[in-house]
């Protein structure tokens, strides 16, 4: 069972549509990031968040320390919001390792 | 003004051969790293440096080798390459580690061996 389990897999969408996709781990964690994976491979790191909730134009992460997990919410969904999107966790330590969720592949339909 | 660079993008070589993927950043981070990407999307770190110092060094065969001759840049050499080291290979960088500050990555570098 991997650390990090993010759900949905898939999931499809139709524009204007609100989205969430939820991550929650199993080990204890000093931060959480959400990252972006285009189609083309680039990959983009959303935000990083170690508690509370952030807000950058229409997406919106949460992190619920107490219950391990974490929501990616996007309001207003737009075919361009058509990526992967990664849950990946620091559990702390000099290492610098992340750990990553599986990534939920998000599909919106015009 | 690429900010995480990494060459080539794509590589297509055949087993056997050692073959080198370069990675260079202009944000002054002190940290770099590399991760494997297969072919199901799952995203895996393999090497973290931490001025010019190997900090990770997950389970990866010793046929990779990376090298950092200064903190701008992170090298990845491959040994008698293997068909199962087929993947997308990216670099990244982040300032003192991952914990307190958003990673920044390359393109990827598509490797095919054949």
């Amino acid at each position: 069972k991997n650390e990090v389990e993010q759900s949905p897999q898939n999931l499809t969408a139709q524009e204007g549509e609100f989205i969430t996709i939820n991550c929650s781990y199993s080990v204890g964690i000093s931060a959480l990031h959400w990252l972006q994976q285009h189609p083309g491979g680039g990959i983009v790191s959303l935000f990083m968040l170690s508690s509370g909730k952030k807000k950058h134009g229409r997406l919106i992460a949460t992190i619920n320390i107490q219950e391990k997990h974490s929501s990616l919410h996007i309001t207003a969904s737009h075919p361009r919001d058509s990526a992967v999107y990664i849950c990946a966790v620091y559990s702390g330590g000099s290492n610098y390792k992340l750990t990553f969720g599986k990534g939920t592949l998000l599909t919106v339909n015009p | 003004d690429t900010a995480v660079s990494q060459t080539p993008k794509y590589l297509v070589t055949q087993m056997g051969n050692d073959k080198s993927i370069k990675c260079e950043q202009n944000l002054g981070h002190d940290t770099m790293y590399w991760y494997k990407q297969d072919s199901k999307k799952f995203l895996k770190i393999m090497f973290s440096y931490n001025n010019k110092e190997l900090i990770i060094n997950e389970t990866v065969p010793n046929r990779f080798s990376p090298k950092s001759p200064d903190k701008a840049h992170l090298n990845l050499h491959i040994n008698s390459l293997e068909l199962g080291d087929s993947a997308v290979y990216f670099c990244a960088s982040s300032q003192a580690g991952s914990y307190n500050s958003p990673l920044h990555f390359g393109n990827g570098t598509r490797l095919t061996v054949t």
